[in-house]
Formats: C-alpha cells, sequence, structure tokens
C-alpha cells in the first residue's frame, strides 16, 4: 500500500524566502510527527499532531517555524524567512494509533537548502 | 529520558552475521527497546523491537540482557542492502504517542 509521502523532495531557497513543506501521512493514521535532520546526525523532533489537534510543539526551533493539519489528513510545515541554519531534511512520519510504541513509518523527507 | 548509548561505526563481511549493541544502563520498566535503521537518502524504518524477552522477525533478532541494561541487534546475514545507520531507541509504553529520541546510531558499512 501506499506509504508516507512528501513533497517537494528537494527545495533550495534563498535566505529570507519562507516555504511551505508537505507532508501526505498513510491513510486512517492518526498520529503525526516532523522531524528535522541535519546532516550527519539523527532525526530531532519537531512536533506532534493527534488528528488535527497540535498537541506538542516543543520542539519548534523558533517561531518562524509553524505546523498545521486542518482536517486530520495531510500537514504542511511552513518556514517564514528562512535562515542557512535552517537547511536540513525536514521527514515526516505517522502512526495508527496513540500510544506510546506505535511503529512510526517514515516518508523519504524533503531536503531544504538556503542560500 | 532514558538514553541510549551505541557504537559510531561498525563494519562487516556479507553473508556474514552482524551484532550491534547497545547499551542503556538507566532504563525504565516501561521502556521498550527499539531499533530503527535509516539506509541512505531515505527516512528510518522500524526494524524490530522487544520488552524483556528475545524477539526473531522477518529482518532481524534482538537479544535483550537478563538487566535490560543491554541489547543487542543481529543481523543473521548481512547483505549490501543493510548498510545504514541503525537507531536503538527506549519509548515509554506508559506514554501516548511518544515522539521518537534518535540518538546517533551506528553506521555499519558492509564488504563485499
Amino acid at each position: 500500500g501506499a506509504g508516507v509521502s512528501q513533497s517537494p523532495r528537494y527545495k533550495v531557497a534563498k535566505r529570507g524566502q519562507d516555504v511551505a513543506l508537505r507532508c501526505d501521512p498513510i491513510s486512517g493514521h492518526v498520529s503525526l510527527f516532523w522531524y528535522q535532520q541535519a546532516l550527519g546526525q539523527g532525526p530531532e523532533f519537531l512536533t506532534y499532531f493527534q488528528n488535527e489537534a497540535q498537541l506538542d510543539k516543543s520542539g519548534l526551533p523558533s517561531d518562524r517555524f509553524f505546523a498545521e493539519r486542518p482536517e486530520g489528513s495531510v500537514s504542511t510545515l511552513k518556514i517564514q524567512r528562512t535562515q542557512q541554519e535552517d537547511s536540513a531534511v525536514y521527514l515526516c512520519a505517522s502512526s495508527l494509533a496513540m500510544t506510546g510504541t506505535d511503529t512510526q513509518y517514515f516518508g523519504p523527507g524533503t531536503r531544504l537548502t538556503v542560500l | 529520558d532514558a538514553k541510549t548509548t551505541q557504537p559510531n561505526s561498525m563494519e562487516s563481511n556479507e553473508e556474514e552475521p552482524v551484532h550491534l549493541p547497545c547499551n542503556h544502563s538507566t532504563i525504565s520498566g516501561t521502556d521498550y527497546i527499539h531499533w530503527y535503521r535509516q539506509l541512505p537518502s531515505q527516512g528510518p524504518e522500524y526494524v524490530i523491537h522487544g520488552l524483556t524477552s528475545n524477539v526473531n522477525n522477518r529482518m532481524a533478532s534482538l537479544a535483550i540482557a537478563e538487566d535490560r541494561k543491554s541489547s543487542t541487534l543481529i543481523l543473521h546475514r548481512a547483505t549490501l542492502r543493510d548498510a545504514a545507520v541503525y537507531y536503538c531507541i527506549l519509548r515509554d509504553v506508559g506514554s501516548s504517542a511518544s515522539k521518537i529520541i534518535f540518538g546517533s546510531g551506528t553506521r555499519l558499512s558492509i564488504r563485499p
């Protein structure tokens, strides 16, 4: 079946531009996560949705980062006024339910390069 | 959150078994041990998880020490496609939809 998809796969932005990254989770998955992965490091948590509710945004690095999931399915991560330090791979993951050990299914990521 | 310690890198030969160690000395009673791996240019994927008993699935085996302070992921017959970064992660069964806290993982290289 279809897995988690993300678009675009690659994005180049000039410093100061706004970008929007899209995540299509597996159909029916309640939980959705965003992670940021810098080069050579493990992914780091950004934010979590349970259906349309954003229950944890403790990992968002600044108020330039904003995420939404208005209908409880597709999610968008928006970064305003991009900076060079925002260059990273942004990963989206979804899981079927809401327990602490549910398997998370990851998309291929969006590689953002800020010039 | 309880943390895990893994070697930065390991190397193995194709078609030989690989044992990837993980230390988690501060593990709590409600922590499950999970392993994910990340192939080049892909998102992480689930490999296996366990609580106390050893576990087997089609991808790998997980051996858990009796005191649960360490575990080993076993790939029985490594192929070139197993070259990836392997992450050992603790996840609390008592929390709701917990985020995954990745460390740096072990980068596994396979020699043909």
